[in-house]
Parts: C-alpha cells; structure tokens; sequence
C-alpha cells in the first residue's frame, strides 16, 4: 500500500525557514517524479514543486522560487521542502504527491502537514 | 501564472448528470493530452479521478468520465450520486517556462 506522511508543518513568524519532510513507503520511491502541492485555508490547489526521480531536475512556481528548494533522499525514501523567507500568504495545508505513470497526474497524495506563517 | 477556468459551483439530483468544464490555453490544456481530475471531500486529500484526459485509474467508477475539446476538458459525472458531493480540480501540464503543473480554480459539486 502506497503511504505519503508529511511533516514539519508549525506556525513561524514571517521571515523564518522551515524544513518539510514526506516519508513515502509502499513503492519503489526512485522510479518516480514527486511533488509538492498547497491548499491555502477555504482555497485551491496550488502546485509548488517537483523534483524527477534522481533529483537533477526541479521546477518551482513563481511564487515561491528563489525561496523554496525541493529535495529528496532516495536512500531514505524521503522528500523535502526547505522553505526560506517565509510570508504570510505561503500559510497552507502542504501535500506531497507522487506522479503517476503519466506527466503531471498525482495518483497518491499525503495527508498534508500545516504551515501558518504568522507574527 | 493563471490558474485554468473552472464554474466556481454546479449541481444536479441524484441519478441526473453533470459535467464540469476545465478552460485553459494552447499552452496547456489545448496543446497536450496531460489533463487530470482530482476530488476532493471537506478535510481529505485530492483523489486522482482521471488522468491523460480521459482515463481512469484503477478503481474508479465508470460513472466518471473526461473528455477534451480545443482549450477545453471536461469531467462527465453520470448518475450522481450522493458521496460525489465534493470539490473537484482540473490539471494540465503546461510548458510555462517556470510552472510544470497548473490547475483550475475548483468546482463545489453539490447534489440536491
């Protein structure tokens, strides 16, 4: 069974750092392409990162590059999010997903981990 | 980075069918076959639904189907029923040269 555990999630002040971590077992984790997926309270989803299997490729969204670096560990079967420079806006339920077998579809999902970025 | 147009709500009765629109660009929905569906109930985590436009990953219903036309997808819910009350999201692969992934606004599914 595909397991996705998110942790890390506090609340920090705006301009702090957090590290977020996503334990994934159930799969072999260095065959696939993994992601980072936020939901800000009451809102959508909004995509903010993916790394590829063997960690050489990443993407951001603009929200958040320059700011946030997508990691991940294969010999420990983890992911991470460093998150730097923290605002206000970046509060939200933070999901990790692993990608299918086709671009860009997310077949499992995490049960997510809060960040409240708040004075 | 625009997030891909979704009704912000539709609903239906039970038994009745749906179908919720997913409005993007050639950069995105029009120009690859990489559109996704995602359920969402209050307080869980998405569910793939489908996935490359219109298929559908092991153990979901039939009753869910997705197509696509020009910049446009579309999820078709077929005899609805009660637990497909939820919120649910279009995706696309988009060739931004930042974004990988984009996704729409959300849809609140409610049957009456």
């Amino acid at each position: 069974e595909v397991q996705l555990v998110e942790s890390g999630g506090v609340v920090v002040q705006p301009g702090g750092s957090l590290r977020l971590s996503c334990a994934a077992s159930g799969f072999t984790f260095d065959d696939y392409t993994m992601h980072w997926v936020r939901q800000a309270p009451g809102k959508g989803l909004e995509w903010v990162s993916l790394i590829s299997w063997d960690g050489g490729s990443t993407y951001y969204a603009d929200s958040v590059k320059g700011r946030f670096t997508i990691s991940r560990d294969n010999s420990k079967n983890s992911l991470y999010l460093q998150m730097n420079s923290l605002r206000t806006e970046d509060t939200a339920l933070y999901y990790c997903a692993k990608e299918g077998s086709s671009w860009s579809s997310l077949d499992y999902w995490g049960q997510g981990t809060l960040v409240t970025v708040s004075s | 980075q625009s997030a891909l147009t979704q009704p912000a709500s539709v609903s239906g009765s039970p038994g009745q069918s749906i179908t919720i629109s997913c409005t993007g660009t050639s950069s995105d929905v029009g120009g690859y076959n990489y559109v996704s569906w995602y359920q969402q109930h209050p307080g869980k985590a998405p569910k793939l639904m489908i996935y490359d436009v219109s298929n559908r990953p092991s153990g979901v219903s039939n009753r869910f189907s997705g197509s696509k036309s020009g910049n446009t997808a579309s999820l078709t819910i077929s005899g609805l029923q009660a637990e497909d009350e939820a919120d649910y999201y279009c995706s696309s692969y988009t060739s931004s040269s930042t974004l990988h992934v984009v996704f729409g606004g959300g849809t609140k599914l409610t049957v009456l």
